[in-house]
């Protein structure tokens, strides 16, 4: 139990829409990161959050877009689905000064 | 680029014995390193970390291993029981933008046999 949950836990779109994936971070976590998890592959940061500011993007194009609201809640927007955005999606929230994040269950997305 | 690697994508152990998982990685500059542990149809669990002014944290049945110089580092778990059965992912730690990343590996299913 890592207090980090997400919704919705599967979802099923097609290319070209939009999709809001949602993430309630552990309490006194102030940053809260999001990472997509390709089947076969170790999960793969796409951006964090700190204080309701994005303060850092991975790899990934500008349709990919997020929030963290003052309530530890945070939400991944994703537009103009494609194939390839099929994945896991993990939210990660932790404190400023520890090194460890701790992951919720995931949004298992499929677009077809 | 991928700069942790897992290069064993499985390993099977009997149940008691110990199990070693490797990584590595090529950027110098990440200084803190992590395991996580991942059952299917769940998130990854945070299992053990250590910094790189260490070469070894331990943790009850785990122990990380970190040798800078090699840009290695292991798991061993001892005695290896049949809740270990997961896919075990190494991460590397870095900032960018000043924000916290991981890194992480391509993952190693490890299965205990009873």
């Amino acid at each position: 139990e890592t207090g980090v949950t997400q919704s919705p836990t599967h979802l099923i779109k097609t290319r070209g829409q939009q999709v809001t994936l949602r993430c309630s971070s552990q309490s006194g976590h102030n940053t809260v990161s999001w990472y997509q998890q390709a089947l076969g592959q170790g999960p793969q940061f796409i951006f964090q959050y700190y204080r309701e500011e994005e303060n850092g993007r991975g790899n990934f194009p500008p349709r990919f877009s997020g929030l963290q609201f003052p309530n530890y809640s945070s939400e991944l927007n994703v537009n103009a689905l494609e194939l390839d955005d099929s994945a896991l999606y993990l939210c990660a929230s932790g404190g400023a000064d520890t090194g460890e994040l701790f992951f919720g269950e995931g949004s298992r997305l499929t677009v077809l | 680029d991928q700069q942790v690697k897992q290069n064993s994508p499985s390993l099977s152990v009997q149940e008691g014995r110990i199990s070693i998982l490797n990584c590595d990685y090529t950027n110098s500059m990440f200084d803190y390193f992590l395991w996580y542990k991942k059952y299917p149809a769940e998130g990854p669990t945070f299992l053990i970390s250590i910094s790189s002014i260490k070469d070894k944290n331990e943790d009850g049945r785990f122990t990380v291993f970190l040798n800078k110089s090699a840009k290695h580092l292991s798991l061993h778990i001892v005695p290896s029981q049949p809740g270990d059965s997961a896919v075990y992912f190494c991460a590397a730690s870095s900032f960018v933008q000043g924000a916290q990343k991981l890194v992480f590996g391509q993952g190693t299913r490890l299965t205990i046999n009873p």
